[in-house]
């Protein structure tokens, strides 16, 4: 089944940890997006990519990086220079064509840090 | 710039009445708007999509939107309710000179009571 993988589904860490989050597609997608979700703040952009060895920074980018080095994978990393690292991440690739693009997510890692 | 309003951060309805959350956007042309559906703990699910052809869009699981221009909106809306639509709905309008850039709503939390 073609689709968006994020792993783990829950993940523990302590302050002053970098921790890596994982997000690999096999859509065939050129883009891919990170997203954070904070209860009634609905979703915020951290870091997208359009093609392989390039992205940019989103709203709320400091604090977190990415790679994009192949087109299938595109991992972020919560630093420990993020202040409030704690939140759910959604990751998500689109499709599109000359109009418009279609976003399609993953299901999500669930970020707690003590 | 793009954005998105839903009026409604929650909206409670019984089961079998109809449903209506409701969506505003801003922007200079017509955008692609799209509704999505999030349960709890997992990724968002694409319910319907508008793209600049029909103005009333049918989605999945019952669900349609209407776009209306002049009045910016883009509503969702099914006639009767069940108990498994419980959830947080999403608007997202498109970006407006990068089709690969999305705005998303605040969101909208869905309770259907028995």
């Amino acid at each position: 089944d073609g689709g968006i993988t994020q792993s783990p589904k829950y993940l523990f860490r302590k302050e002053g940890q970098n921790v890596t989050l994982s997000c690999e597609q096999n859509l065939n997608h050129d883009a891919m997006y990170w997203y954070r979700q904070d209860p009634g703040q609905g979703l915020r952009l951290i870091y997208y990519s359009q093609i392989v060895n390039d992205f940019q920074k989103g709203d709320i980018a400091e604090g977190y990086s990415v790679s994009r080095e192949k087109k299938e994978s595109f991992p972020l990393t919560v630093t420990s220079a993020q202040k409030n690292p704690t939140a759910f991440y959604l990751c998500a690739s689109s499709i599109g064509s000359d109009t418009y693009y279609e976003q399609y997510f993953g299901p999500g890692t669930r970020l707690t840090v003590t | 710039a793009q954005s998105v309003t839903q009026l409604d951060s929650h909206v409670s309805v019984s089961e079998g009445t109809p449903v209506l959350l409701r969506c505003n956007y801003s922007s200079s042309y017509s955008p692609s708007l799209f509704w999505y559906v999030q349960h709890p703990n997992k990724g968002l699910q694409l319910l319907l999509k508008y793209t600049s052809a029909a103005t009333l869009v049918k989605g999945i699981n019952g669900f349609e939107a209407e776009f209306k221009k002049s009045e910016t909106s883009f509503h969702l809306t099914k006639p009767s309710a069940h108990m498994s639509d419980a959830a947080e709905y999403f608007c997202v309008v498109s970006g407006l000179y990068n089709f690969n850039k999305f705005y998303f709503g605040s969101g909208t939390k869905l309770n259907v009571k028995p």
